[in-house]
């Protein structure tokens, strides 16, 4: 299964809302994860099963998607959120990950 | 608190063998599913390989399939990835996750595949 993701990445401001889209080449059901990375660092479990956040992320991060179409959105950008986000599907094997939309400041 | 801790990278020739290690505590080690992923340095994240808690079933990305082996020693509360015939495209940070949704990573360890 292939992902895309759009954008590739984005320039924006602290406080904005900021939405990322993930597509499958087939279905997926809810079988989706979020990642954030951060330069240097390990990635960060976000969102599983396409809308639940894990725990201890900021509610201002949601997931929702079902099938093919998946969205990451931030509801309010913070300044420790400038990042690379990945998805990536867990339905079948080999799993995969989107190529990451890098997230950084305008 | 979990904690992951990847070991055994380094320099290798061309065709040559590495075997990883990951040391996991802070959890039952024998009740997840575990994972390794890897990262070319400036690119994306690639799933390379994962394991059932019992190590009854075993999945890899096509590119590695003949080449690695993932294991575990449940009693050392350890992760394993063997990888041989190595080449310069399994350079990268090689991390160990835990689960299918990849709750807690380690901090990687870094192969280089160079003559």
């Amino acid at each position: 299964i292939q992902l895309t993701q759009s954008p590739s990445s984005l320039s924006a401001s602290v406080g904005d809302r900021v939405t990322i889209t993930c597509r499958a080449s087939q279905d997926i059901s809810n079988f989706l994860a979020w990642y954030q990375q951060k330069p240097g660092k390990a990635p960060k479990l976000l969102i599983y099963g396409a809308s639940l956040l894990q725990s201890g992320v900021p509610s201002r991060f949601s997931g929702s998607g079902s099938g093919t179409d998946f969205t990451l959105t931030i509801s309010s950008l913070d300044p420790e959120d400038f990042a690379i986000y990945y998805c990536q599907q867990v339905k079948t094997y080999p799993r995969s990950f989107g190529p990451g939309t890098k997230v950084d400041i305008k | 608190e979990v904690h992951l801790v990847e070991s055994g990278g380094g320099l290798v020739q061309p065709g040559g063998s590495l075997r990883l290690s990951c040391a996991a505590s802070g959890f039952m080690f024998s009740n997840y599913w575990m994972t390794w992923v890897r990262q070319a340095p400036g690119k994306g994240l690639e799933w390379v390989a994962n394991i059932k808690e019992d190590g009854s079933q075993k999945y890899y990305v096509d590119s590695v399939k003949g080449r690695f082996t993932i294991s575990r020693d449940n009693a050392k509360n350890s992760l394993y990835l063997q990888m041989n015939n190595l080449s310069a495209e399994d350079t990268a940070l090689y991390y160990c996750a835990r689960y299918i949704w990849l709750d807690f990573w380690g901090q990687g360890t870094p192969v280089t595949v160079s003559s």
